[in-house]
């Protein structure tokens, strides 16, 4: 079975700096990704996704994630944070169909 | 384009009753999945249902049971209680099998 991994769970950065998440999955073969974000009192959104082809995937809100296959990594970037980018983010691996594995998720506080 | 309505959102029950969470998915949506969401295990896959029929199922007691309904309009059930059971159950839609879930805001049970 698919699993998983995202590393410090609890990241706490101001305004303007840099933000990466890690992700790694343990599948080696052909594998879409996914990155989900869920702000305060809303619901699980999709930020993007990986299936195939150039592995710079380009999300919403300036969100994008590099896919390095020797790595099994699915790392999240964003040059500069803001305030309304505090969240939790989940990583997942879709393990057949509609059946996603998620990672534990790592809650971002952005300071004003 | 409304989005996943779950139903109902909050409900307290007590060990060794049971309970039916119900999912209505986005207009167009055949597929349906159910997560478990909880502060320990993080985002657990239930199961799936694609034109009423169960298309994935997680590694959950038999207690955890689905079905959907022609108009793909979904339940779930968990019979007999623990206060284990106590989570968030999230209901997500898609349009394809490729993992591009939309989520409601899910049914938060308590089990006493």
């Amino acid at each position: 079975a698919q699993s998983v991994s995202q590393h410090n769970h609890h990241v706490i950065l101001s305004e303007a700096a840099s933000l990466e998440l890690g992700c790694n999955y343990s599948y080696g073969g052909t594998v879409n990704l996914f990155w989900y974000v869920q702000y305060p009192g809303q619901h699980l959104q999709l930020l993007l996704k990986y299936f195939s082809g150039d592995p710079l995937v380009k999300g919403i809100k300036g969100f994008e994630a590099e896919f390095i296959k020797s790595k099994f990594s699915f790392n999240l970037r964003k040059p500069s944070v803001q305030w309304s980018d505090t969240a939790e983010y989940f990583c997942a691996a879709a393990e057949g169909n509609n059946r996603l594995a998620f990672g534990k998720g790592n809650q971002v506080v952005v300071i004003p | 384009k409304a989005g996943v309505t779950q139903t109902p959102r909050y409900l307290i029950k007590t060990r060794g009753q049971q309970v039916t969470l119900s999912c209505s998915p986005i207009s167009g949506h055949r597929s349906v999945s159910w997560y478990q969401q909880t502060p320990g295990q993080g985002l657990q896959f239930l199961f799936e249902y694609f034109s009423e029929t169960q298309r994935n199922k997680g590694n959950f007691p038999g207690r955890f049971s689905g079905r959907q309904f022609s108009n793909s309009r979904s339940e779930m059930n968990v019979s007999t209680l623990e206060l284990g059971d106590s989570a968030l159950y999230l209901c997500a839609s898609s349009l394809g099998s490729a993992g591009e879930l939309f989520f409601g805001e899910g049914s938060r049970l308590t089990v006493l």
